[in-house]
């Protein structure tokens, strides 16, 4: 089975703080996606990739860089965290065998 | 970009059914389907491509009108397991697989 790691559950960041989301995914994947879910706005699309150094902004790309210097591993970063930006943030990759999204079990970040 | 969702949330007793709609501004290529539990991730249950095609396993079958950009998710004879927040997620063919997610409907079974 594919597995998409996050690498924390929960975290808790202050304002200002640079803020690093990392994501692993275990089925050689070519293509990764991060999006963040917020009660009513169901899940929204920030950066997706389909390669190594490659990458392409979604819908709510403000704010948020992404970095993925190897195939397995795709990258959020907060550049400087501010509150509005407190949210679920799911990782995702995609099977083209299957045509789905393999989901990350998801990070929940706070910024205080 | 973002798909709609209806309704919102629902409320079933067990053996009860329901259904969820998606529909899109955009043209189709494909509608995914997609339950998330209470604190898990989503996990994918069925696509459709355009063309029309009904799908389905176990209980829990969908329909994809490509001409009205719509999809539908059946629930029939529903049970406690059902339980979670549904969502569509659409396709229409201008990026990398990346889909763009309805609002979710928040399904609850009760006994």
């Amino acid at each position: 089975d594919v597995k998409v790691t996050q690498s924390s559950r929960y975290l808790v960041k202050r304002t200002g703080e640079k803020v690093f989301l990392e994501c692993v995914q275990d089925m050689d994947h070519e293509n990764m996606f991060w999006y963040r879910q917020d009660p009513g706005l169901g899940l929204r699309l920030i950066y997706f990739s389909y390669d190594v150094k490659m990458k392409e902004k979604g819908d709510i790309p403000e704010g948020y860089s992404v970095s993925r210097e190897k195939k397995e591993r795709f990258s959020l970063i907060l550049e400087s965290a501010s509150t509005n930006q407190t949210s679920m943030y799911l990782c995702a990759s995609w099977d083209p065998g299957g045509e789905k999204l393999f989901f990350g079990s998801g990070t929940q970040l706070s910024v205080l | 970009q973002q798909p709609v969702q209806s309704p919102q949330a629902v409320i079933l007793r067990e053996g009860e059914d329901a259904v969820i709609n998606c529909s899109s501004s955009k043209a189709l290529y494909s509608v995914h389907w997609y339950r998330q539990k209470h604190g898990e991730a989503p996990v994918f249950l069925m696509i459709l491509l355009k063309g029309g095609e009904q799908k389905g396993h176990d209980k829990i079958s969908a329909s994809f009108n490509e001409k009205k950009q719509q999809s539908s998710l059946y629930l029939t004879a529903s049970q406690l397991s059902y339980s979670g927040t549904y969502f569509c997620g659409t396709d229409d063919q201008t990026g990398a697989n990346n889909l763009f997610f309805g609002t979710g409907t928040r399904l609850t079974v009760i006994p």
